[in-house]
C-alpha cells in the first residue's frame, strides 16, 4: 500500500513550457485534491475532484487544468508555465469529504519556473 | 473570506518542555478543524481532527482544543522531544465550502536536545 504518490519529485521549466504532474492513490478514495504551498502562505487549493470523471475549481485555479479519467489518478497540467507558478505542489486524497474526515497527502512536487 | 492565523510563526524550546501552538480563524461557521504535521521536504500528516461539536481531541502526547465561538484552537504538546521538530499547520473546513480546507501558514517548531 503506497498511499499517495506524486511524479515527478522535482522539475525545472522555462517560461512558456508545459508539463503534467501525476498523482496516484491506491486507497480507492473518491476525493482527490491539488494544493500549492508558497512560503508564508500555507497551502491553497487549486482544483479538486469528488469522483472519477469530475473536477472542480478551488481557490487558485487560474493557469492550471486537471483531469480525473481514472479513479486512482488525478493529473494537474500547466499549459504555459509562468514564474509565479514556482511552488511546491501537493496532492491529497480522502475517502470522505473534508467535512467528515482527514485527507492523506503525497510527498510533494517541487517546481521551479525560470 | 476565512482567514486562518497561526502564532507563533516559529518556536524553539528545550527537550522536555510542554508547549502550546495557537490557531485562530475569522469565520466560526466550520465543520471541523484539523492539525497537521509537515517534516522538511515531506508531505503533511494528519494529527488530530476536531468536529465543530467537539471541544477537544487527544492522541498520545498531543491534545487539541477548539473554541468555535471565539475562533480559536490550541495544540498542546506534552514533554516535547527532538522528534517533534517539524512545521505544524492548522486548517478549517468551512460550512460554506464543504470540500475545501483553509490552511494557516504554520508554526515551525524546533525542540533542542
Amino acid at each position: 500500500n503506497a498511499g499517495v504518490t506524486q511524479t515527478p519529485k522535482f522539475r525545472v521549466l522555462k517560461t512558456g513550457q508545459s508539463m503534467t504532474l501525476l498523482c496516484a492513490q491506491d486507497m480507492n478514495h473518491e476525493y482527490m485534491y491539488w494544493y500549492r504551498q508558497d512560503p508564508g502562505m500555507g497551502l491553497r487549493l487549486i482544483h479538486y475532484s469528488v469522483g472519477e470523471g469530475t473536477t472542480a475549481k478551488g481557490e487558485v485555479p487560474d493557469g492550471y487544468n486537471v483531469s480525473r479519467l481514472k479513479k486512482q489518478n488525478f493529473l494537474l497540467g500547466l499549459e504555459s508555465a509562468a514564474p509565479s507558478q514556482t511552488s511546491v505542489y501537493f496532492c491529497a486524497s480522502s475517502y470522505v469529504p473534508p467535512a467528515s474526515g482527514a485527507q492523506y497527502f503525497g510527498p510533494g512536487t517541487r517546481l521551479l519556473v525560470l | 473570506k476565512q482567514e486562518v492565523t497561526q502564532i507563533p510563526a516559529a518556536l524553539s524550546v528545550p527537550e522536555g518542555e510542554n508547549l502550546v501552538l495557537n490557531c485562530s480563524f475569522t469565520d466560526s461557521a466550520i465543520y471541523n478543524l484539523q492539525w497537521f504535521r509537515q517534516d522538511p521536504g515531506k508531505g503533511l500528516t494528519s494529527l488530530l481532527l476536531i468536529q465543530s461539536s467537539q471541544r477537544e481531541q487527544t492522541s498520545g502526547r498531543l491534545n487539541a482544543s477548539l473554541d468555535k465561538s471565539s475562533g480559536r484552537s490550541t495544540l498542546y504538546i506534552a514533554a516535547s522531544q527532538p522528534g517533534d521538530s517539524a512545521t505544524y499547520l492548522c486548517a478549517v473546513v468551512l460550512v460554506e465550502y464543504g470540500n475545501k480546507l483553509v490552511f494557516g501558514a504554520g508554526t515551525i517548531l524546533r525542540v533542542k536536545s
